[in-house]
């Protein structure tokens, strides 16, 4: 398996661009992460998927922020309209089971000037 | 006070040292205990797993969990540059799956 795949590695946009991040999670594996992580805070769970339904968006910052799973191979993360503050790396990760490992794809580097 | 606090170093030491990475948390609800490396521009990947209290060992690298003083630890052994990275501890309860991570330590090993 190829691991967790995540496009684009890099994207840089303007402020109040509409910017979508996308991850294929690894086959099988049934619960799905996003992340962002930035100096400041680390690395921050936005929202978790079980079987494609979102389970916790408690992270997700604002309105502004939107994930979705349409099917078991495909995730989207969503930032409609952009702001410099969300420049940040984004992580997309998978695990079987929940309680096993989490393996992290190569991330996102956002850039919104 | 964060949940889970993690020293972000930089920590330098030479090659072969004996390296020591520690993390405190909060939630006393926390039973599965990880450390994950990140090397630069790259995904965290996970290095050792730890469920409860105990000591777990791989090769050169030791983890131990201390639940009655909320502390974890990792150690190195016989440190390589390639082990120069940054070292992540994460960890969750039984009943969430929303996994909190330390801030990450960054470490140099000179050759």
């Amino acid at each position: 398996d190829a691991g967790v795949i995540q496009s684009p590695r890099h994207e840089v946009t303007e402020m109040g661009q509409e910017v979508t991040l996308r991850c294929k999670p690894i086959s099988g594996h049934d619960y799905l992460f996003w992340y962002r992580q930035t100096m400041m805070r680390g690395l921050e769970l936005l929202i978790y998927f079980n079987n494609n339904v979102p389970i916790d968006d408690s992270g997700m910052p604002e309105d502004r922020f939107s994930a979705k799973m349409p099917n078991a191979s495909f995730s989207t993360l969503k930032i409609q309209p952009s702001e410099p503050r969300d420049s940040a790396v984004y992580f997309c990760a998978s695990s079987f089971g929940g309680y096993t490992e989490a393996f992290f794809g190569q991330g996102t580097r956002l850039t919104v000037v | 006070q964060k949940e889970v606090e993690q020293d972000p170093g930089p920590l330098s030491v030479p090659e072969g040292a004996i390296v020591s990475l520690n993390c405190t948390y909060s939630n006393s609800a926390f039973q599965y205990f990880m450390w994950y490396r990140q090397y630069s521009r790259k995904g965290p990947e996970l290095l050792m797993y730890t469920y409860s209290s105990g000591n777990k060992e791989d090769g050169r690298f030791t983890a131990q969990v201390d639940k009655s003083s909320k502390y974890i630890s990792l150690f190195i052994r016989d440190s390589q540059p390639s082990d120069s990275a940054t070292y992540l501890c994460a960890m969750k309860s039984v009943d969430n799956n929303d996994m909190r991570f330390g801030a990450g330590t960054r470490l140099t090993v000179k050759p």
